[in-house]
């Protein structure tokens, strides 16, 4: 099926600092989603873009829709504690199975106070 | 309050012994799926429903059934588990195939089998 490539894998950084990770895919999107998954529950959608060139921001969270519908970036500005988590993208199509999320294999980060 | 309900949260069991994990939602969401965590491999489907006993594979379905004969349950079946599917599993729901503002996700099952 459709992959998505989310990098980096992992990223140890110290409280303040801002953090960037992006996903790319060899096909086109109609929605791109950045989700957040804290140890020990299940993801819980952060942010969510609808077109291409769009960039949205929840909080210290900013997202942006790849100009080409094939990739995405999250920044997390001004790291806190409470980022530690793992990050997933997902992509989407609209109608039938195509409505499915691909998800990306996932940001582990890791915040050093 | 809306939400998406695993049980059990931890289950042990051996090789061949037949499990259930239950999968129940409160929000008459049509859409359901199963996940599967594995570290390096992120979240990969297993089984998805877009309505009441319409089901279909996902990209891993090998080694498991699901049914849905009312909405609001979507329960993972594991007739016969091997070690391989040992594993941290999720449940998700949306309104409709393609609901284009995400899925809400349970608190996961964390299967191991030896």
């Amino acid at each position: 099926g459709q992959q998505l490539n989310q990098s980096p894998q992992s990223m140890f950084i110290q409280e303040g600092e801002d953090v960037s990770m992006n996903c790319t895919s060899s096909s086109i999107f109609n929605t791109w989603l950045w989700y957040k998954q804290d140890p020990g529950e299940g993801p819980v959608l952060l942010i969510a873009l609808y077109k291409a060139g769009e960039l949205t921001s929840n909080g210290r969270l900013t997202a942006q829709f790849g100009i080409t519908r094939k990739d995405s970036f999250l920044n997390i500005s001004a790291s806190i504690p409470s980022d530690v988590g793992i990050y997933f993208c997902a992509g989407q199509n609209y109608g039938g199975s195509q409505g499915n999320l691909i998800f990306g294999k996932g940001t582990k980060l890791s915040v050093k106070p | 309050e809306a939400q998406v309900t695993q049980n059990p949260r931890y289950l042990i069991t051996v090789t061949g012994k037949k499990l259930t994990v239950t999968c129940s939602q409160n929000m008459n969401h049509e859409y359901m799926s199963w996940y599967r965590q594995d570290p390096g491999l992120g979240l990969r489907q297993i089984y998805y429903s877009m309505n009441v006993e319409v089901t279909d594979k996902g990209d891993v379905p090998e080694g498991y059934k699901v049914s849905r004969k009312e909405k609001r349950n979507f329960p993972l079946i594991l007739e016969s588990p091997s070690p391989n599917q040992t594993s941290l599993y999720f449940c998700a729901s949306s309104p409709r195939t393609g609901w284009p503002y995400g899925y809400t996700f349970g608190s996961g099952t964390r299967l191991t089998v030896v």
